[in-house]
């Protein structure tokens, strides 16, 4: 059955305190691996998409990596306004359904 | 800007009436889903549509489905709500199928009363 798994399930952060945030999957198939940011009472807003191990990307203060097992966004420097939750998704080789995690919510103070 | 809208942002119904829950889209996407995402938990598929052809996940409830009447809008039938089908419905959209990102609207939380 096709898993994902988010860790931490929260995370407190000081500004300027940058830290990763984990997600492993088991997949029949990885068509995709997406990361996506939501704030509270707002539908997930889409970050970034990763298709084989090896592949990063960068976007500001979040870079996500991807390997065969897991894949990491390392967040830099964090700012308050980061403060959210991120969900990990996967798509298998049907490519129709996102499996989601329950995410990592994130607090970054000041 | 193109977007995903939902409406209403808030829908509160009585136990066992009907609701429909809107979507629409100004991305010209072909695929259309719907989702479900329970309080603290993952979104989960319940369908989607890709044009017209309606694809069903297998373990939605029959008392979902949902309607495509062209490109733009789709909605959510829900014909006799219960108290376990109170959550935050999404819709998303996306171009084609596989490997492409889902873009999504803010959602309805439903309540059941």
């Amino acid at each position: 059955e096709d898993q994902v798994t988010q860790s931490p399930e929260a995370l407190r952060l000081q500004e300027g305190e940058s830290s990763s945030l984990n997600c492993s999957y088991t997949v029949s198939g990885l068509r995709g691996l997406f990361w996506y940011r939501q704030d509270p009472g707002k539908g997930p807003e889409f970050l970034f998409t990763l298709y084989s191990a090896g592949e990063e990307k960068e976007k500001e203060r979040l870079k996500a990596t991807l390997t065969k097992k897991e894949s990491f966004l390392h967040i830099t420097a964090p700012k308050p306004e980061d403060s959210a939750t991120y969900l990990c998704a996967v798509q298998n080789q049907a490519g129709t359904a996102l499996i989601f995690g329950k995410g990592t919510t994130l607090s970054v103070s000041s | 800007d193109a977007m995903v809208i939902q409406n209403p942002r808030y829908q509160v119904t009585q136990f066992g009436k009907p609701v429909t829950l809107s979507c629409s889209q100004t991305l010209n996407h072909n695929v259309m889903y719907w989702y479900q995402q329970k309080s603290s938990q993952a979104p989960k598929l319940l369908f989607h549509y890709y044009d017209k052809d309606f694809n069903n996940e297998a373990d939605t409830p029959d008392n979902f489905q949902s309607r495509r009447p062209n490109t733009s809008f789709c909605f959510l039938d829900i014909r006799s709500p219960g108290l376990g089908d109170a959550a935050m419905y999404l819709c998303a959209t996306s171009y084609r199928m596989g490997n492409q990102p889902q873009h999504f609207g803010d959602g309805t939380r439903l309540s059941i009363l």
